[in-house]
Order: C-alpha cells, then sequence, then structure tokens
C-alpha cells in the first residue's frame, strides 16, 4: 500500500523563524506531489503542487517546497514565519496508476507564537 | 463562482440510525471524493468516483456507501452510524486526473 509520512505531528515556532516540515512517500513510479493548509475552522487549501519539472516549486504566502526524487521526499519550507501561518499542513501523493486519488500523509500542526 | 458545498455542517445522530451527508458542486467536475478526518490519522479516502454511475471504494469504506447519479452530487451514506464513525467528513473534485482537488468545509459528525 502506498503511504506518506510527514516526520513532525507538531511544530512550535516563534515568528519569523523558519520552517521546514518533512514529507516522504513510499511510491517509486510517477507522482504528484501536493502541500496542503487547513486554517483552524476551514477546509483545505492548496499551498503548491508538483507535477513535472522544475524539482523547486514555489506557492502561495511565500512558501516552497522541493521535490528530491532520489529520497522520496517533498519537504515544505518557508524562510520567515507568520503568526497567521498557525495551522495544520498535510502532505498528499498521487500515483500514476490511481487515476486521481490522493493518498494524505497524517498531517503537522504548527503553532507560531508572537 | 463555482464552488463546493456540504450540508449539513453539523449533525449529531444516533447510533444505529441511517445519515445522508450532501456534496455538491457547481464546477462540473467529473472526479469527486469524500474523505474523513481524525486526529493522528490525517485524511482517509471513503469513496470516490470518475463520472456518473461510477463509484469506488477508498481505504476506510465499511459501513458506507456513495451513488453519482448526476455530475453535481455525490452524497455519503452511513447506513447504520456507529460511534467509531465520529469525525469530520470532507468532500473534494477535480477537474480531471492531472488537477489538484478542491475541498468542501466539511461536516462534523457525532454519533452518540
Amino acid at each position: 500500500a502506498q503511504s506518506v509520512s510527514q516526520h513532525n505531528h507538531h511544530v512550535i515556532l516563534s515568528e519569523a523563524a523558519s520552517l521546514e516540515l518533512g514529507c516522504n512517500y513510499s511510491y517509486g513510479g510517477t507522482v504528484n506531489l501536493f502541500w496542503y493548509v487547513q486554517y483552524p475552522g476551514q477546509h483545505l487549501q492548496l499551498l503548491l503542487k508538483y507535477f513535472s519539472g522544475d524539482p523547486l516549486v514555489k506557492g502561495i504566502k511565500g512558501f516552497e517546497a522541493e521535490f528530491i526524487k532520489s529520497k522520496f521526499s517533498f519537504n515544505l519550507r518557508k524562510p520567515s514565519v507568520q503568526w497567521s501561518d498557525t495551522a495544520e499542513y498535510f502532505c498528499a501523493v498521487r500515483v500514476g496508476s490511481t487515476l486521481g486519488r490522493l493518498y494524505f500523509g497524517r498531517g503537522t500542526q504548527l503553532t507560531v507564537w508572537p | 463562482d463555482a464552488e463546493i458545498t456540504q450540508s449539513p455542517r453539523h449533525k449529531i445522530t444516533e447510533t444505529g440510525r441511517q445519515v445522508t451527508l450532501a456534496c455538491h458542486q457547481t464546477w462540473n467536475h467529473n472526479n469527486m471524493f469524500w474523505y474523513r478526518q481524525d486526529l493522528g490519522h490525517g485524511l482517509r479516502l471513503i469513496h470516490y468516483s470518475y463520472g456518473v454511475q461510477d463509484t469506488n471504494k477508498g481505504e476506510v469504506s465499511d459501513g458506507y456507501s456513495v451513488s453519482r447519479s448526476n455530475t453535481e452530487d455525490l452524497p455519503l451514506t452511513l447506513e447504520s452510524a456507529a460511534s467509531s464513525q465520529t469525525s469530520v467528513y470532507f468532500c473534494a473534485s477535480s477537474e480531471g486526473l492531472g488537477f489538484e482537488q478542491f475541498f468542501g468545509p466539511g461536516t462534523r459528525l457525532t454519533v452518540l
């Protein structure tokens, strides 16, 4: 079965600190990769996605992620977090053979203190 | 603007009752999905559909069913609600295989 691992369940940072959230997946074939964010009480929103091309992708609100195929990883980064980044972050993978369904990681809760 | 809506937003029911959660999207997307979100588990796929009359089981489909009679709607039915089905349920849709999924606002279901 496919699996998506998010290493950190809860991350606590102060404003202006740098952020890196880890994501690893288990599938060795063609993948599409996503990071979604869920602000408190809201639905999931897409932060960024990787389909092909440049492995460094930029998303909304200053987030970026790097796809490293050899490490089966797609880590999310932001150089300077803000209090408004407090949310839960989900990594998701679509594998080539599964026609659109996503496999989600368990999520990482980010708390940013002002 | 196109959107995806879910109703009800909150539901409390009793064990053994049948419950139906509605999902409606106005994007005319072929693909629709139902997930449940539980603490420590992230989102897990319940059922999905790639078009009218098409339904498929996800990884946690036991006790749930869906039907797709038109493009816009994918209702999720809990045949006989159980306390283990207390969760937040999200519906999502996507235009095609190479596109992102858009999520609805969620339904918080409590089974007593």
